[in-house]
């Protein structure tokens, strides 16, 4: 166990729709990263946070959007949904900002979109 | 465009030889590399890394070589234990504008007994 809570593990939706991932980082860390999984690919860097602030910017649609709270869990939304944004969508978190850091992850949210 | 990769998407091993992964990348703005193992149905866990200053880092049975040259990086697993099973990330840090991971699509580890 990471440590890091998402939620829900599965959500499946219509296209067209618009869904919002939740996640709870580690005790501590002040840092938020959202990765996409599609199928056969790696890990796709969206976006990260920290501290509240947008830290950095990966290839994240313009149909998503994502926020960090004071109490520094992240939502990402997505809007618009289309059959391609079906993934895993993967939270990590890391007490710093750096990318040199491990970063935890937690067990991610599966997407489908019919 | 993909800057991380692993060409092999799977390997098999017998349980107490020597597994080995490889991962290249294409650009020489990394300069931190980070392995990742995930087993079905949790999230990627940290396993090892190196800076792209050193050659080898070695962590009990895990061992990363990098040969910047060459753009290429492997991990070594000795012996290779069927708790191995798995799929095995590699990652670079990207230092070009803000600091990013950037995740190859992974080689799947079988360990065979």
């Amino acid at each position: 166990d990471s440590g890091v809570t998402q939620t829900p593990k599965h959500l499946i939706t219509a296209t067209g729709q618009r869904v919002t991932l939740r996640c709870s980082p580690r005790s501590g860390d002040l840092s938020v990263y959202w990765y996409q999984q599609s199928l056969d690919q790696g890990l796709q860097f969206l976006i990260q946070y920290y501290n509240g602030e947008e830290r950095a910017k990966g290839n994240i649609l313009e149909r998503f959007s994502a926020q960090q709270f004071p109490d520094l869990h992240s939502e990402l939304n997505l809007s618009s949904l289309e059959l391609g944004d079906s993934a895993l969508y993967f939270c990590a978190s890391s007490p710093g900002w750096s990318s040199y850091n491990e970063q935890f992850f937690g067990p991610g949210t599966r997407l489908t979109v019919l | 465009d993909q800057q991380v990769k692993q060409n092999s998407p799977s390997l098999s091993v017998q349980e107490g030889r020597i597994s080995i992964l490889n991962c290249d990348y294409t650009n020489s703005m990394f300069d931190y590399f980070l392995w990742y193992k995930k087993y079905p149905a949790e999230g990627p866990t940290f396993l090892i890394s190196i800076s792209s200053i050193k050659d080898k880092n070695e962590d009990g049975r895990f061992t990363v070589f990098l040969n910047k040259s060459a753009k290429h990086l492997s991990l070594h697993i000795v012996p290779s234990q069927p708790g191995d099973s798995a799929v095995y990330f590699c990652a670079g840090t990207l230092i070009q504008g803000a600091q990013k991971l950037v995740f190859g699509q992974g080689t799947r580890l079988t360990i065979n007994p």
